[in-house]
């Protein structure tokens, strides 16, 4: 069975904080990863991929490690607008879907 | 990234019924999927839709329930059949490309009454 597990939070955060979420999945042959944000009655919008040497987009950066099949979203200077849940995502190989976790919700406070 | 429509955005439809769901896209695109978002669960895949050939579903989905058409590289639809109370979800299409990203549409939101 694929699965991809996540805390679902609450998160609190207070703005301009760093916080980091974790993923697990337990599917070895998945290939692609990937952060997905999802606002509240929004379909979810791709964040960033999440590529094997790591990769950092402004304020937010991603980590995979395969060996323990682990995922992580790291968010420097936290907006109030980074507020949402934030779903993790794998996707094995071939024209196979995407297999989605249950998703972390965060809330900023100012 | 392509631009994705789907109508309609919601509807509330009776036991027993069918609706179908369409899915447009901007640009040709090879791999288009639809997936539910039950009430406070994550997404779900239901199954890849094949240009110019049947769907491929994931465990727990069949055709008979969910029949899907891909007539284009731009055009799907889903078709929710002979509904219950517990096929109340968001129905949600995405479109993939080579980097195997997929982005998604705004979602049809269905409440079966």
């Amino acid at each position: 069975r694929k699965e991809v597990e996540q805390d679902p939070g609450p998160f609190n955060v207070p703005e301009g904080a760093t916080v980091a979420f974790n993923c697990t999945y337990s599917n070895s042959a998945s290939q692609s990863f990937f952060w997905y944000r999802q606002d509240c009655r929004k379909e979810p919008k791709l964040l960033m991929s999440v590529y094997s040497s790591g990769n950092e987009d402004g304020r937010f950066t991603a980590q995979l490690n395969r060996a323990s099949q682990y995922i992580s979203l790291l968010i420097r200077d936290s907006k109030l607008s980074d507020s949402a849940t934030y779903l993790c995502v794998c996707k094995g190989g071939g024209a196979d879907g995407l297999t989605f976790g249950k998703g972390t919700h965060l809330i900023i406070q100012p | 990234s392509a631009v994705i429509s789907q109508k309609p955005s919601r509807d509330i439809c009776q036991r027993g019924t069918s609706l179908t769901i369409q899915c447009q896209v901007d640009s040709q695109v090879t791999m288009m999927f639809w997936y539910r978002q039950q009430p406070g669960q994550s997404l779900t895949l239901i199954a890849t839709a094949n240009q110019g050939s049947e769907a491929t579903y994931e465990s727990g989905f069949v055709i008979d329930k969910f029949p899907i058409s891909r007539p284009n590289l731009t055009f799907s639809t889903l078709t929710v059949s002979n509904m219950s109370p517990e096929d109340s979800s968001i129905y949600l299409c995405s479109v993939g490309d080579v980097a195997y990203e997929q982005y998604f549409g705004p979602g049809t939101r269905l409440t079966v009454t």
